[in-house]
């Protein structure tokens, strides 16, 4: 089962929108996690992450907003640029059954930046 | 330099020849991760490894397995290869709990 979705599959916006990617998690001993960014022919790298006792974490154009209630998280991104385009992994960790060293990813969106 | 290294970086082989992946890492990192990405999958951990010869199972082992006999070195391994193993396999290391995770450029394996 999957157990971290992301929607939509796949996003384009044009240069300087905000760009929002949805992240939302079924098991709720999940307690970290990272959002992970991809350019074609690369492995990821890690972009920005939260722990679930923060509602939100900002790093520059990269905010991560996250609801546990709801057991969704957001990345925005704003003030888009082309470079932006690449392949965003939401992954969450934690809990007895997967600890902290192992991580599960949702399927990926795919964001297109238009200049 | 911080860098994880993926050898060969493209294969093809036939359906039930052995493959080989090799993975290093220039970080002393105790933790080493493999993954296949599959297209609408994400990126699914086969194997984690916390030391030499300390490998545990991840969610999708089977058809799998992996060695790791030096800290900087982790092994894929698979005995007659199946062509549903066709996919992009990364191989990542951390320094464990919810260290990042460093990912190499990845190996694309064909299985014809």
């Amino acid at each position: 089962q999957q157990q971290v979705r992301q929607s939509p599959q796949s996003l384009t916006v044009w240069e300087g929108e905000t760009a929002i990617l949805n992240c939302s998690y079924e098991n709720s001993a999940f307690d970290y996690f990272p959002w992970y960014q991809q350019f074609p022919g690369e492995g990821p790298a890690l972009l920005i992450s939260i722990l679930s006792v923060s509602n939100k974490k900002e790093d520059g154009r990269f905010t991560i907003f996250f609801n546990k209630r709801e057991k969704k998280l957001s990345l925005h991104i704003a003030d888009s640029q082309p470079g932006d385009s690449a392949t965003y992994f939401c992954a969450a960790s934690g809990g007895a059954t997967g600890g902290n060293n192992k991580l599960t990813f949702g399927q990926g969106t795919v964001l297109s930046v238009i200049p | 330099d911080m860098k994880v290294t993926q050898m060969p970086r493209y294969l093809i082989k036939r359906m039930g020849e052995n493959v080989l992946l090799e993975c290093g890492q220039d970080m002393s990192h105790e933790t080493m991760y493999w993954y296949r990405q599959d297209p609408g999958l994400g990126l699914q951990l086969i194997y984690i490894s916390y030391d030499v010869d300390s490998n545990s199972e991840g969610d999708i082992p089977k058809g799998y397995r992996v060695s790791r006999k030096k800290r900087e070195h982790f092994s894929l391994i698979l005995d007659s290869a199946k062509t549903n193993q066709t996919s992009v396999y990364f191989c990542a290391s951390s320094l464990g709990g919810r260290a990042e995770q460093f990912f190499g450029p990845g190996t694309r394996l064909t299985v014809l």
